[in-house]
């Protein structure tokens, strides 16, 4: 157990819809990152979060976006789901700024149809 | 922009024989971490080595260890001893000092008993 928690662990939603994925990072960590793996891909970076802030952003789409709050978790809001949005969505959690150990959750896997 | 390139999509070894997944990475700066994640078919990502730009030394953990080449920008992964457990996807990722820390596609590792 990383302590990192996600949920929902299973998703299975329609296209055009939205959805919103949770994370609690582990206790103390204020770095919190949202990754996407498709299946057999690796993972691509979403986007990062410390302290409440947005630090890093990578391929995120724009039907994409993300907050964290002041209790540090974390959520990833997508919308206008289309049939390739389907993917297994990460979230890590780590210490403190300055690329310490990701710890990863046990993913959202979303399904659209 | 970094990247993160793992040339062998699959790869097999006999059981207690050694493995070594190859990683290069393109990066301008000279301050960064590295990692190799492990990701079993549960899914769950656990890191298995760390290593920092500014040591020279080799990290080990055990039966993995690394071949840091920073000039190369190479850093591969041995596994001595190869056990049953170890068959999962390997991952490379390249932290740098904005906490952005991006993966390779990965390299699926086969043990042959």
């Amino acid at each position: 157990d990383s302590g990192v928690t996600q949920t929902p662990k299973h998703l299975i939603t329609a296209t055009g819809q939205r959805v919103t994925l949770r994370c609690s990072p582990r206790s103390g960590d204020l770095s919190v990152y949202w990754y996407q793996q498709s299946l057999d891909q690796g993972l691509q970076f979403l986007i990062q979060y410390y302290n409440g802030e947005e630090r890093a952003k990578g391929n995120i789409l724009e039907r994409f976006s993300a907050q964290q709050f002041p209790d540090l978790h974390s959520e990833l809001n997508l919308s206008s789901l289309e049939l390739g949005d389907s993917a297994l969505y990460f979230c890590a959690s780590s210490v403190v700024s300055g690329s310490r150990e990701l710890f990863f959750g046990e993913g959202s896997r979303l399904t659209v149809l | 922009a970094q990247t993160v390139t793992q040339s062998q999509p699959e790869m097999s070894v006999q059981e207690a024989e050694t493995v070594t997944l190859s990683c290069t990475y393109d990066t301008s700066e000279s301050d960064y971490y590295l990692f190799w994640y492990k990701q079993p078919p549960s899914r769950q990502m656990i890191l298995v080595i760390r290593q920092e730009a500014y040591k020279q030394q080799n990290a080990t953990e055990n039966r993995f260890s690394v071949n840091f080449q920073k000039a190369a920008k190479s850093f591969s992964l041995k596994i001595s001893d190869s056990q049953l457990g170890d068959a999962a996807m390997y991952f490379c990722a390249y932290g740098d000092r904005d906490d952005k820390i991006i993966f390779g596609k990965g390299t699926r590792l086969h043990i042959l008993p």
